[in-house]
């Protein structure tokens, strides 16, 4: 596997249940981002993992539950959603270095999410 | 705060056309780095370029060249001698200091082209 890589491709799921999205980066890259694209909007950032901080968009509501057990993995829980969570999620991840440097972000191919 | 402004929504050009899409930027900062992503129908977001603050000087790749003006903070993109597979969604895209290693990123213009 090469880049970043998402699975599911596609998830369809009720409001009373339980899935999680998982991303894997192959790049070596030392944080990771969950991203919601909803139609009609812009990219919405919404959780950040870099050098083991986390940092979260205060508008996600608590149905969404990131985890990162590396550097290399990165996970989206959801829970109880609502049809408007309906939305193209993407993984992306990036190096930061310590010179500041604002590196680029590479994206896996995305979970299209529909929520029943 | 930082801002990205895409104003063209939409494009919708025939094949071999030259075509540009705006960019226009916000920033307090005097350091800072500007991106381009293509998104196609796929849907996986694909970096094409990084320019930073420093670095005025256009960039050119095949087809696809970048204008970049501090004086009027945009930094355009165009495409020269456009084809069917060029056709996506384009977005630009801000990193600065305050935000660090985050994007703020622009509404996205959706290019299509014609055959």
């Amino acid at each position: 596997e090469t880049g970043v890589t998402q699975t599911p491709r596609h998830l369809v799921m009720g409001m009373t249940n339980k899935k999680s999205l998982k991303c894997e980066q192959h790049l070596g890259h030392n944080a990771m981002y969950w991203y919601k694209q909803s139609a009609k909007k812009p990219l919405e950032l919404m959780f950040v993992y870099s050098l083991e901080e986390r940092v979260e968009n205060n508008s996600v509501p608590s149905r969404f539950s990131p985890e990162c057990p590396n550097s290399s993995h990165l996970f989206l829980h959801l829970h109880t959603l609502q049809p408007e969570d309906s939305a193209l999620y993407l993984c992306a991840s990036s190096q930061i270095s310590g010179s500041g440097a604002y590196n680029e972000q590479f994206f896996g191919p995305g979970t299209r999410l529909t929520v029943l | 705060a930082q801002k990205v402004t895409q104003a063209q929504t939409e494009i919708s050009v025939v094949e071999k056309e030259d075509v540009t899409l705006d960019c226009v930027y916000e920033t307090r900062d005097t350091t800072y780095y500007l991106f381009w992503y293509k998104q196609p129908p796929s849907g996986e977001l694909v970096f094409l370029i990084r320019r930073n603050s420093f670095d005025e000087q256009n960039e050119i790749s095949g087809r696809y060249s970048w204008n970049f003006q501090k004086s009027t903070s945009s930094f355009n993109f165009t495409i020269t001698a456009s084809q069917v597979v060029d056709s996506a969604v384009y977005f630009c895209a801000l990193s600065d200091y305050y935000i660090r290693y985050q994007l703020i990123w622009g509404a996205g213009t959706k290019l299509i082209i014609k055959p």
